[in-house]
């Protein structure tokens, strides 16, 4: 398997725009995580989804994000307008389970998108 | 309130010599708790893993770790660090409830001098 798939890598983009990122997790995983990590801040969950249903969004900062799994192999997160205090890395990561709750499932990270917002 | 605390957030160390990277957690009961490291621009891997039984735990890389209750701790440790293992190290637990998640750590930041 490919692994968790995120695109793009980089994104630099001015005050305002939309942004819109984007996920594809490994097949057969019914649980879908969006992750933003900013130095003050760590690594914290924004929203996660099971079988392709919203499940927790408390970690949703503002109403100017949002996030959707259309399917169960792609998800997109997305900001709209987007600031300068949202520049981050935004990782997603799936699982079998929730939090890998077995001995054998963990949760699986993609490499990230680190966005910039001038 | 549920929580982790990393409390180094940098450390260095030189190769060959042992590491211990420290992780409390705040919480109402015994967690699932894990370990997961983060290369240079890359996504974040899960070191280990605790859910119950033994309390010493062994994970990948030659690194294990260890479940204290009375501690509320759950350390990070290798006997010899490589150069390769310079990363970001997080703790984090699984918290319980209808809506459960990881708990995360702010992370500790692993230098290794040759």
């Amino acid at each position: 398997d490919a692994g968790v798939i995120q695109s793009p890598r980089h994104e630099v983009t001015e005050m305002g725009q939309e942004v819109t990122l984007r996920c594809k997790p490994i097949s057969g995983h019914d649980y879908l995580f969006w992750y933003r990590q900013t130095m003050m801040r760590g690594l914290e969950l924004l929203i996660y989804f099971n079988n392709n249903v919203p499940i927790d969004d408390s970690g949703m900062p503002e109403d100017r994000f949002s996030a959707k799994m259309p399917n169960a192999s792609f998800s997109t997160l997305k900001i709209q307008p987007s600031e300068p205090r949202d520049s981050a890395v935004y990782f997603c990561a799936s699982s079998r389970s929730v939090g890998g709750l077995t001995s054998t499932d963990t949760q699986y990270f993609g490499p990230g998108t680190r966005l910039t917002v001038l | 309130a549920q929580s982790v605390t990393q409390p180094d957030i940098h450390i260095t160390v030189s190769e060959g010599a042992s590491l211990e990277l420290r992780c409390n957690y705040s919480y109402g009961a015994t967690p699932y708790l894990f370990w997961y490291v983060q290369s240079p621009g890359q996504g974040l891997q899960l070191l280990l893993k605790y859910f119950s039984g033994d309390t010493l735990v062994q994970g990948i890389k030659g690194f294990e770790a260890e479940f204290k209750r009375s501690q509320s701790s759950f350390n990070l440790r290798k006997p010899s660090v490589h150069w390769s293992d310079a990363a970001e190290y997080f703790c984090a637990f699984l918290n319980a409830g209808n809506n459960r998640k990881l708990i995360w750590g702010l992370g500790t930041s692993l230098a290794v001098n040759p």
